[in-house]
């Protein structure tokens, strides 16, 4: 596989369950994050690692949980989340250095909270 | 805080119509301006960028001028075809780092 791959994608979920996003990039990047896309609203940024470190958190409440066990692999874990959390979540990758600014998305995960 | 900041939607034209989207922006330094365009059921993907006032980034038939002195970033396309169908997102880098501000898209529909 190329690019940046995210699984599952589409999720169905009860406030009450825990789930889990997948996010895999095939690009040799060091960079990874999680973007929510919500309709007629900018894409919000929600997590970045940084070879395997979280460099940033934008508030995002805590029922969303990041996990990023190497370079390659980020995950977002789901807990008791609510409807208006109803969403497209996407996961990214960058060369963090070469300041390009081009990052490279997955297709997304769409999350239905009922 | 930094903000990007384009044209409502969605925008539907006939094949062979010219296309310009709107985007302006603000930012406390000199960012780096760029359009993402995310096809349907796909992820965003860059389409062109500039770095610096007065450049011109074109890819595909689009262009965009960084107008410094309007803060502006705007699209055009001179001829748009229904493969154009998309939602095109404009976001500004202003730290020369890679974090992205979006604007909210613009959707785009093309009819034959």
């Amino acid at each position: 596989e190329t690019g940046v791959t995210q699984t599952p994608r589409h999720l169905v979920m009860g406030m009450t369950n825990k789930k889990s996003l997948k996010c895999e990039q095939h690009l040799g990047h060091n960079a990874m994050y999680w973007y929510k896309q919500s309709a007629k609203k900018p894409l919000e940024l929600m997590f970045v690692y940084n070879f395997k470190e979280q460099t940033e958190n934008n508030s995002v409440p805590s029922r969303f949980s990041p996990e990023c066990p190497n370079s390659s692999h980020l995950f977002l874990h789901l807990h008791t989340l609510q409807p208006e959390d109803s969403a497209l979540y996407l996961c990214a990758s960058s060369q963090e250095g070469l300041n390009t600014g081009e990052l490279f998305f997955g297709e997304g995960s769409r999350l239905t909270v009922l | 805080g930094d903000s990007v900041t384009q044209m409502e939607g969605p925008v539907t034209l006939s094949e062979e119509a010219f296309l310009t989207i709107n985007c302006t922006y603000t930012a406390t330094g000199y960012p780096s301006l760029f359009w993402y365009v995310q096809y349907p059921g796909e992820g965003l993907q860059l389409l062109l960028k500039a770095t610096k006032a007065d450049d011109k980034g074109s890819n595909k038939g689009f262009e965009a001028t960084y107008r410094k002195e309007t803060t502006s970033f705007h699209l055009e396309k001179g001829s748009v075809q229904v493969s154009d169908s998309a939602v095109y997102f404009c976001a500004l880098s202003d730290r020369g780092d890679y974090k992205l501000s979006f604007g909210a898209g613009t959707t785009v529909t093309v009819r034959a």
